[in-house]
Parts: structure tokens; C-alpha cells; sequence
């Protein structure tokens, strides 16, 4: 069964230090991998995808399919980066939905 | 503005009670679902669509239930609600199933008492 496990609920780092959010999953076959990011206040939204092979507001992630894993992570860490994250990937049989992990909260100290 | 629009955005609830959390999408997007979110196990499908007339149940329906009577609308039933339903319901969106960017609401807290 298709399963994503984000292992850390909180995560406190202080700004400039180096964050990274842990994602590890199981899947049958060639997984397409996401991040989302919820902004207090904000709805959730799509931060990045590991097809398209970019960085987003200084983030990265990088599909490691012999670790099953998608860390997303940021050398410098911002204020504004605090928000509560969310890897996802596709469920599997039924086509077109995505399984998300429990979140990361992860907040940035001045 | 386009985007995904649900009502309402926050209720109390009476254990018992009927309940349908409304949205609706004018971005004429195919495939709509309904996640509940929860601190610590994060965001969990309760029912999808992936066209219009057609339904299907995600990892936690009981005591769910869905219509997609056309593209943009997606009601949430609970038919008699129960304290374990306290939860923030998010409803998505997105235009293709095997690709493409999930776009959500913002969210309905809802507290059964």
C-alpha cells in the first residue's frame, strides 16, 4: 500500500540555519512525489514537485528512490518560511489521488 | 477570482445533527476531494470524484457521504454527527487526474459537541 511518513510533527530551527523537513514512502513503482505548504492563514498550496526539478522560495527536494525519501530542504532557513508541510504522492489504485503524510510544523526563530 | 469556495468556514454542531459542508470550483476541474485534517495524522481522504456523476470513497467515508451533480459542486454530508468528527475539512480540486497541481479551499472547522 502506498504509505508517506513525515517522522518529525515539530521542527524549530533558528534563521540562516540550514532545515530539512524528512519524508520517506512506499510505493509500487515510479512514485511522483510533492510538497505542499500551509501558511498560517493561507490555504494549502503546492510548493514543489519532484518531476519538475526546481527550487521554490530556496527550497529543494531531491527523489532518493534507493532510500525511498524526499527530504525537502533549504540551506538558509527564513522567518517566513514557518508553516506546516506536507508531502504527498499518489495513491495508487485509484487513480488521480494523492496521500499526504501527518506534517511537519516547522517553525523559524529570530 | 477563480479558486475553490466552501461554506461554512467555521460551525458547531450538536452531536446527532445533519450537517453538509458546501463547495464549490469555477475552474471547471475535472476531479474534486474532500480531506480532513488532523494534528498529528495529517491530511486524510474521505471521499473523491473524478467527473462529474461519478463518486468514490477515499480512506475514511464512514459516516460521509458525497454527490457530484455537476462540475462545480461537491457537498459534504455528515447525516447524524458524531465528536469524532471535529476536525478541519479541506475541499481540492484539480484538472487532470495523473497530473497536476491539487488546489484547495480554505478549510471548515467544524466542532461536534
Amino acid at each position: 500500500a502506498q504509505r508517506v511518513t513525515q517522522p518529525e510533527k515539530l521542527l524549530s530551527v533558528f534563521k540562516g540555519a540550514p532545515v530539512e523537513l524528512k519524508c520517506n514512502y512506499s510505493y509500487s513503482g515510479s512514485p511522483e512525489l510533492f510538497w505542499y505548504v500551509q501558511y498560517s492563514r493561507q490555504r494549502l498550496q503546492l510548493l514543489l514537485r519532484h518531476i519538475s526539478r526546481e527550487s521554490i522560495k530556496g527550497f529543494t527536494a531531491d527523489l532518493n528512490k534507493g532510500e525511498t525519501s524526499f527530504h525537502l530542504k533549504k540551506p538558509f532557513a527564513q522567518e517566513e518560511d514557518s508553516a506546516m508541510y506536507y508531502c504527498a504522492l499518489p495513491g495508487g489504485t485509484s487513480y488521480g489521488k494523492l496521500t499526504f503524510g501527518q506534517g511537519t510544523i516547522l517553525t523559524v526563530h529570530p | 477570482i477563480a479558486g475553490i469556495t466552501q461554506a461554512p468556514t467555521s460551525q458547531i454542531l450538536a452531536a446527532g445533527r445533519r450537517m453538509t459542508l458546501r463547495c464549490t470550483q469555477d475552474m471547471r476541474h475535472n476531479a474534486m476531494y474532500w480531506y480532513r485534517q488532523d494534528l498529528g495524522l495529517g491530511l486524510r481522504l474521505i471521499h473523491y470524484s473524478n467527473t462529474a456523476g461519478t463518486t468514490g470513497k477515499g480512506e475514511v467515508p464512514d459516516g460521509y457521504s458525497v454527490s457530484r451533480a455537476n462540475t462545480d459542486d461537491f457537498p459534504l454530508t455528515l447525516a447524524s454527527a458524531v465528536p469524532s468528527q471535529t476536525s478541519v475539512y479541506f475541499c481540492a480540486s484539480r484538472w487532470t487526474l495523473n497530473t497536476g497541481e491539487l488546489f484547495f479551499g480554505e478549510g471548515s472547522r467544524l466542532t461536534v459537541l
